[in-house]
């Protein structure tokens, strides 16, 4: 059974700290996505990355950076957080190979910023 | 380019009602098609998908989307609604950036099942 697993369900922080969403898949995709979903926007594209240390800004970067340092593992950093970016972020993962680029999503992170 | 448009954010049926979420669609070349449903609180989770095979795609759960290329849509239906079908719901089709494959997704449309 496919796996894609992010470190926290729920997350509370404070602004101003830097904060770390991981997000690890067991499927040996290339491609890797960190998205956040807002009430009314739907899912926006903030990074994705197609290989180890490779990334590219997706639609809504400002704000955050990522790192890929090994192929199953994804992160996304808040270098200094803030309250506009409390919401639901959701990493994903495809096969580079398939010609559909079905995506598989994991569980989702809440994250409040107070 | 790519792009999705849901009809409706939020639906409302009772229970035991069709279910019908409306999907069109823009694509410069063959479109891949794809439903995925978010429960609360969770990820995404597909549903069914289109890969040209067939116009009629069954996926789980009861529900099916028919792919019809001249009205550019592809709508999803379920004969009777549960109330454990009230979640939110994505349509997506096959896109690109540069040269990576990637996923369009609608804004989504949330069902709501009245008892």
């Amino acid at each position: 059974d496919v796996k894609v697993t992010q470190s926290s369900r729920y997350l509370v922080k404070r602004t101003g700290e830097k904060v770390f969403l991981e997000c690890v898949q067991d499927m040996d995709h290339e491609n890797m996505f960190w998205y956040r979903q807002d009430p009314g926007l739907g899912l926006r594209l903030i990074y994705f990355s197609y290989d180890v240390k490779m990334k590219e800004k997706g639609d809504i970067p400002e704000g955050y950076s990522v790192s890929r340092e090994k192929k199953e593992r994804f992160s996304l950093i808040l270098e200094s957080a803030s309250t506009n970016q409390t919401s639901m972020y959701l990493c994903a993962s495809s096969f580079q190979g398939s010609i559909y680029n079905e995506q598989f999503f994991g569980p989702g992170t809440r994250l409040t910023v107070l | 380019a790519q792009s999705v448009t849901q009809l409706g954010s939020h639906v409302s049926v009772s229970e035991g009602a069709l279910v019908l979420l409306r999907c069109n669609y823009s694509s410069s070349v063959p479109p891949y098609l794809f439903w995925y449903v978010q429960y609360p609180n969770q990820g995404l989770q597909l549903l069914l998908k289109y890969t040209s095979a067939a116009t009629l795609v069954k996926g789980i759960n009861g529900f099916e989307a028919e792919f019809k290329k001249s009205e550019t849509s592809f709508h999803l239906t379920k004969p009777s609604a549960h109330m454990s079908d009230a979640a939110e719901y994505f349509c997506a089709v096959n896109g690109w950036r540069g040269s990576q494959g990637n996923l369009i997704f609608g804004k989504g449309t949330k069902l709501s099942v009245k008892p």
